[in-house]
Parts: C-alpha cells; sequence; structure tokens
C-alpha cells in the first residue's frame, strides 16, 4: 500500500516563503506531483517530480529525494491568491490511472 | 478547449434518496477517473474507465453506488440509497492517455446528505 503525510495547515505573511513537505510510504514509485486547490475549484495540477533534486516553475519549486522518501514544495514570493489546500499524490504502480493524494496542506495567506 | 466539466455543482439530499451525479470529461479524452474528498481528508479513488470500460473499480466503497460511461463520453456516478457518510466532494477527472503527472480535474460536485 501507499500512504503520504503532509501538514494539515500552514499560515505566512504575503512576500514570505512556505514550504509544504511530503513524506511517502510507497511500494513502488512512477514520481511525486503536486496539485493547488482553491475552496471549490477543480485541482490543479502544479508540478511533477520524476527523478531527484528541484523542479522550478515561477514562484514554486517542487523537490524530491528518493533515498529520504521525501518531498516538498515550496512557494515563494507568496501572494494572497496562494490561499489555497496543496496536495502531493503519487501514482499506484498496479494500477496506473490511480493516484494516492496526501489530506493536503491549507496554506493561509494573510497581509 | 472546454475542461471537464460537472453536474451539479452541489447536491443537498436526504438520506436514503438517490442522486445521480454526471461528468462531462475533455473531448476526446478516453480515460475518466471518480474521485472522492470527504470531510477534508485525502482525496481519494473510486474508480478509472478507458472508455466505456472500468479498468479499475477497487475504490468504490460498496455496492450502492453505480458508475457508468455509455458510448465512452459522459460519465454517471449514482449513489442509492444515499446515506450520510455519503457527504463529501466528488470529483471527476480525464486524460488522453498515460500521462505520468496527472490528469485535468473539474471543479467537482458537493454532495451533502441530511
Amino acid at each position: 500500500g501507499q500512504s503520504l503525510e503532509q501538514p494539515s495547515e500552514v499560515t505566512a505573511v504575503e512576500g514570505a516563503i512556505v514550504q509544504i513537505n511530503c513524506t511517502y510510504q510507497t511500494s513502488g514509485f512512477y514520481g511525486l506531483s503536486w496539485y493547488q486547490q482553491h475552496d471549490g475549484g477543480a485541482p490543479t495540477f502544479l508540478s511533477y517530480n520524476a527523478l531527484d533534486g528541484l523542479e522550478e516553475t515561477g514562484r514554486f519549486s517542487s523537490f524530491l529525494s528518493r533515498s529520504d522518501s521525501y518531498g516538498y514544495l515550496l512557494l515563494q514570493e507568496l501572494q494572497m491568491k496562494d490561499s489555497a489546500s496543496y496536495f502531493c499524490a503519487v501514482r499506484d504502480l498496479k494500477s496506473w490511472g490511480k493516484f494516492q493524494f496526501g489530506a493536503g496542506t491549507q496554506v493561509v495567506v494573510t497581509p | 478547449e472546454a475542461g471537464v466539466t460537472q453536474f451539479p455543482s452541489h447536491s443537498v439530499i436526504e438520506k436514503g434518496q438517490t442522486v445521480t451525479l454526471r461528468c462531462d470529461p475533455i473531448s476526446g479524452h478516453d480515460n475518466l477517473y471518480w474521485y472522492r474528498r470527504v470531510m477534508g481528508k485525502e482525496i481519494k479513488f473510486l474508480l478509472h474507465f478507458v472508455k466505456e470500460s472500468k479498468q479499475d473499480e477497487s475504490g468504490m466503497p460498496n455496492n450502492r453506488f453505480l458508475a457508468e460511461r455509455t458510448g465512452g463520453t459522459y460519465s454517471t456516478l449514482k449513489v442509492q440509497p444515499a446515506e450520510l457518510e455519503d457527504s463529501g466532494v466528488y470529483f471527476c477527472a480525464s486524460s488522453l492517455g498515460t500521462e505520468l503527472y496527472g490528469y485535468t480535474f473539474g471543479s467537482g460536485t458537493r454532495l451533502t446528505v441530511v
């Protein structure tokens, strides 16, 4: 089976940097994905790490360490619109259409 | 191109009633998925269609849930009879193929069973 752990909530001020950690236990591994969901909206794909290291996409970066079974999403220069839930997810090796998601981290950005 | 569309956006029903949720995937996407998020917990897989066939329905909670995708286009998810614990947000997603990074989600149907 697979399980992913991430913090339930993080609060930060505008302009700050936030790191959302995700630790996972899997029997196999395709890579780690990150999704953003605003309240009432669709989960939206943000980033994917297939290999160890850092992937940067604008203000957002994602990191993966396979040896540590750990990844993180880094949100820089926080803006009010970044207030949302962020989910890490891994794909099931036995059923490629199936993703296992973490419980999500609610990021609250304050003025 | 239009995204994944779900209807209704909200539904409030009484315990014991029946509800049918609909999902229209992105045109041309053979793969369609249903997921559910209950009470702020993780988004959990329900099932996966490839065209009109069920590829994996291992996440369906019980036989009160019935998913169909006749003709390989839109899909419906029926809950009959609904129970209180079925409350949550039901998401549909679609993909063209086996994209490793994920797929496109709809905005979900928020189901409340009272």
